[in-house]
């Protein structure tokens, strides 16, 4: 059964940091890889979407990795903001159904 | 998201009652998933579909059944509804290609 690591489970850092959110997987037999973002109470917001193809793939301020390889992906946030406060999940799909990390919580204090 | 909706949002209900949750999309994906949320477990897939009439369980099946009669609907019944059903419930979509996984915004189900 695919694993899912996310290191680390959570992370404060002042407004205005770069920081990397690391995701870990054991089967690197997957098609694609998924960030999502969740805010206390509310439903997950896709982020990003990488291809197995790709290395890597850029929204804004968000970068995201990944290395089928070595079973890992990063998401790069630059220049955090407070409004970046929330919890990231990584996910990878299986045969029927998504295997989500176990997340970060991400706090960015003003 | 705007391709996919769930109904209700919030829901109380009584220990013993049937519920139902309704999951709508207009993205005419074929595949249909429902999990739920709860503290210390994450996500977590109940049951998915994988086209009209196709469904099968996930690792948390017990006690709920689904129904997708159209493309476009995949409903959730919790058959007698107990405390431990007590969750947030979140429906998702997939095309299982380039689109990855939408999610819907929710239902909060407490059972007193």
């Amino acid at each position: 059964k695919q694993e899912v690591t996310q290191i680390p489970a959570a992370l404060s850092v002042p407004e205005g940091e770069n920081l990397v959110l690391n995701c870990s997987f054991t089967d690197s037999a997957i098609y694609n890889l998924q960030w999502f973002r969740q805010d206390p109470g509310k439903g997950l917001t896709s982020l990003l979407l990488i291809q197995s193809s790709q290395r890597e793939q850029t929204s804004g301020r968000l970068n995201a990795s990944l290395d089928k390889s070595s079973g890992r992906s990063t998401l790069y946030i630059a220049a955090s903001q407070p409004g970046d406060s929330a919890t990231y999940l990584c996910a990878v799909p299986g045969a029927n159904n998504l295997f989500f990390g176990t997340g970060t919580r991400l706090t960015v204090i003003p | 998201d705007a391709g996919i909706t769930q109904s209700p949002r919030h829901k109380v209900t009584e220990t013993g009652t049937p519920v139902t949750l309704r999951c709508h999309q207009t993205e005419n994906h074929r595949y249909m998933y429902w999990y739920r949320q709860d503290p210390g477990h994450g996500l977590r897939l109940i049951h998915y579909s994988y086209g009209v009439k196709d469904t099968d369980k996930g690792e948390v099946s017990d006690g709920y059944s689904v129904s997708r009669s159209k493309t476009e609907d995949f409903l959730l019944t919790l058959e007698s509804a107990t405390s431990s059903q007590t969750s947030v419930y979140f429906c998702a979509i997939s095309d299982r290609g380039l689109g990855g996984y939408t999610f819907g915004s929710g239902t909060r189900l407490t059972v007193v």
